[in-house]
């Protein structure tokens, strides 16, 4: 299957300041990338669409000021968490969209995640 | 609102049993049918997607899909400790989006 890596796997910060994410595919040009956030015990959310060369489509509920998120190229996007809070601690996950076998289905294949912990 | 629906659990079967995970989904537009694996901790796996009604099978995992009746299911052969995991169930939305509805996952315990 499509390899998608993200970076960092982990990272601790403090109240107020802001953390970048990472999402590459490594063998595959993905033109759509998704921004998934899980809390322990919960099913995964999704904060937002990315398509490369336009802006995000964030879901309901999520702040897109606060969640930036850059599509610059078709293997990379980033999630910016600005002005983050304890809240916002959680597991960050991102997947990539790959061309699927059938012609027409796309398929998605995660990254390993970022867990995030402020402080 | 598109909803996909899995039973949570926890399904609890011996080893080498036939582990048997459900979903219904409300979308009838659906094109694309995913499993997905998740062991505590760690992100989402892609381990079967089946287009077409009917069976799909792959080494031990059997994917099972009847657009008739909006339902798709997992059959785990010879069921191993390792595959205790919480199992998702994700569709795709009408018109071929790439967007996935997901399940909120069926946790499968399979005990030596």
């Amino acid at each position: 299957g499509a390899v998608v890596s993200q970076h960092p796997s982990w990272v601790i910060c403090k109240s107020g300041t802001s953390v970048k994410i990472e999402c590459r595919s490594l063998d595959f040009q993905a033109t759509t990338m998704f921004w998934y956030r899980q809390f322990p015990k919960q099913s995964l959310m999704l904060m937002a669409t990315s398509n490369e060369g336009s802006k995000a489509t964030y879901e309901q509920g999520v702040e897109k000021d606060k969640f930036l998120i850059n599509h610059a190229s078709l293997t990379l996007s980033t999630l910016t968490v600005t002005s983050a809070h304890p809240e916002d601690s959680s597991f960050y996950i991102c997947s990539a969209s790959s061309h699927g076998t059938s012609g027409t289905s796309y398929e998605q294949y995660f990254g390993p995640g970022t867990r995030l912990t402020v402080t | 609102q598109k909803e996909v629906e899995q039973n949570s659990g926890p399904l609890s079967v011996p080893e080498g049993a036939i582990a048997s995970l459900n979903c219904t989904y409300s979308d009838r537009g659906s094109q694309s049918f995913f499993w997905y694996r998740q062991y505590s901790g760690k992100s989402p796996e892609l381990i079967m997607f089946i287009y077409s009604n009917g069976d799909k099978e792959d080494g031990r995992f059997t994917a099972q899909l009847n657009k008739a009746s909006q339902y798709v299911s997992l059959l785990i052969r010879d069921s191993q400790p390792s595959d205790s995991a919480t199992y998702l169930c994700a569709v795709n939305q009408e018109g071929g989006s790439e967007k996935l509805v997901f399940g909120k996952g069926t946790k499968l315990t399979v005990n030596p």
